[in-house]
């Protein structure tokens, strides 16, 4: 399989607990996405990587999150001291960066976040 | 906020009938692009339509794209149960060379069979 893996599929944490998330993009392509999508909601940005530097953050990344992407190829997303409100699908994309009108973003399956 | 409205929320109708999906955004925007999510799984990308072009098909779909009314329109001809799923627009912006999506609310969309 040579699409976006991600993994775990699914994470239950208690409140306060540390989660890391591992999003494997498709080989050689250079940008990665972290996107989070509540129920009923669309996907929102949360931050985006060339190669090993992040590039963009949403104001929705809080401190207590913090992104990786240390060799330019997969990406690790840590939350630190969940709170209930980050229950959400977490997805990763990744594109190839040749042409921006023509960028297609390939999706994860997700992970998806519950906090008790 | 960026973020677009995609009309209807929730959509019902007989297999076999076309489904039309709207979506408006805010600003001006690099490409507009449809994804389809089946419950509670991934994002599958089905169509880009440039801001220049108008309309674009592809199989079954057929996009259009009004840059002067910021409106889009996906329409899914002779729908098949298997059509059933959310299906979301999102409106490309550049950020630092590359571009962030943003996606609408969706609109549900259900397939009778």
């Amino acid at each position: 399989d040579t699409g976006v893996s991600q993994d775990p599929r699914h994470k239950i944490t208690k409140r306060g607990q540390n989660v890391t998330f591992r999003c494997d993009p498709i080989s050689e392509h250079n940008r990665l996405y972290w996107y989070r999508q509540t129920l009923g909601q669309g996907p929102e940005f949360l931050t985006y990587f060339q190669n090993e530097a992040q590039l963009e953050k949403s104001r929705l990344l809080s401190d207590r999150f913090s992104a990786e992407r240390p060799k330019g190829s997969f990406s690790t997303l840590e939350i630190q001291r969940t709170e209930q409100g980050d229950s959400a699908m977490y997805l990763c994309a990744s594109s190839a960066g040749t042409s921006l009108r023509l960028e297609e973003q390939y999706f994860g399956p997700g992970t998806r976040l519950t906090v008790t | 906020s960026q973020q677009g409205e995609e009309d209807p929320q929730a959509l019902s109708i007989q297999e076999g009938e076309n489904a039309t999906m709207n979506c408006s955004y805010k600003t001006s925007i690099n490409n507009l692009q449809w994804y389809r999510q089946n419950s509670g799984r991934g994002l599958v990308h089905l169509i880009l339509i440039r801001s220049n072009e108008r309309e674009k098909h592809s199989g079954r779909l057929r996009v259009t794209l009004d840059t002067s009314k910021k409106s889009s329109s996906l329409l899914i001809t002779a729908s098949r149960a298997a059509d059933t799923a959310s299906y979301f627009c999102a409106t490309g912006y550049s950020i630092q060379g590359a571009q962030k999506l943003v996606f609408g609310q969706g609109t549900r969309l259900t397939i009778n069979p």
